[in-house]
């Protein structure tokens, strides 16, 4: 299996615009987290979901995030507008169990909003 | 909320002494796990621990999970470059609904 796969890696924008970031999860694994990581507030659990629903979004920030799961191999995170605090890492993981098994982080994508 | 603290945030060392960083949570663990990250890189898992007290060993690492289940450690011995990275422990209070809670890390910088 190729892991879990983001896109884009690197993402440089402008404040207001819209930011979709993707991720494709492990085939099989039934839960898929985001994380958005600085260096001030370390590693954040955004939302997770299982089976393709949302199961806890209390770590999103504001209403200008949302993150969606159509299926069981693809979900998005988007920002709109994005604002220069957002400019972060962000993480999509995904596992077989939502606290008890191994997490399998994507590489990540680097957002920079100016 | 569950808090899950760790300390220190930075450690350097010389090539070759050993390094512990050392986990702290409000609450009592069902389980906790370590990860490491290489700089530039992603979260990459190195182990969980369940019991009570519990040691588990990896080559030069060594894992404990306290008799309370409130704290944990990782034990580095004989450092090498290639254990640059930060350290995470995240852990799991048991709700079943919240996901994992991650330490904000400690960083290991290696002076050759």
């Amino acid at each position: 299996d190729a892991g879990v796969i983001q896109s884009p890696r690197h993402e440089v924008t402008e404040m207001g615009q819209e930011v979709t970031l993707r991720c494709k999860p492990i085939s099989g694994h039934d839960y898929l987290f985001w994380y958005r990581q600085t260096m001030m507030r370390g590693l954040e659990l955004l939302i997770y979901f299982n089976n393709n629903v949302p199961i806890d979004d209390s770590g999103m920030p504001e209403d200008r995030f949302s993150a969606k799961m159509p299926n069981a191999s693809f979900s998005t995170l988007k920002i709109q507008p994005s604002e220069p605090r957002d400019s972060a890492v962000y993480f999509c993981a995904s596992s077989l169990a939502p606290n008890t098994g191994e997490l399998f982080f994507g590489e990540g994508s680097r957002l920079t909003v100016l | 909320g569950q808090q899950v603290m760790q300390i220190p945030q930075y450690q350097h060392v010389q090539e070759g002494e050993d390094f512990t960083t050392y986990c702290n949570s409000s609450t009592t663990l069902s389980n906790i796990q370590w990860y490491k990250q290489r700089p530039g890189g992603h979260p990459v898992f190195l182990i969980q621990l369940v019991k009570s007290g519990e040691v588990k060993k990896q080559k030069r690492l060594t894992f404990q999970f306290g008799e309370a289940k409130k704290n944990s450690s990782l034990h580095i011995t004989a450092t090498q470059t290639t254990d640059v990275g930060t350290y995470f422990c995240a852990g799991d209070s048991g709700g079943g609904a919240d996901g994992l809670t991650f330490g904000k890390g400690t960083h290991l910088i290696i002076q050759p």
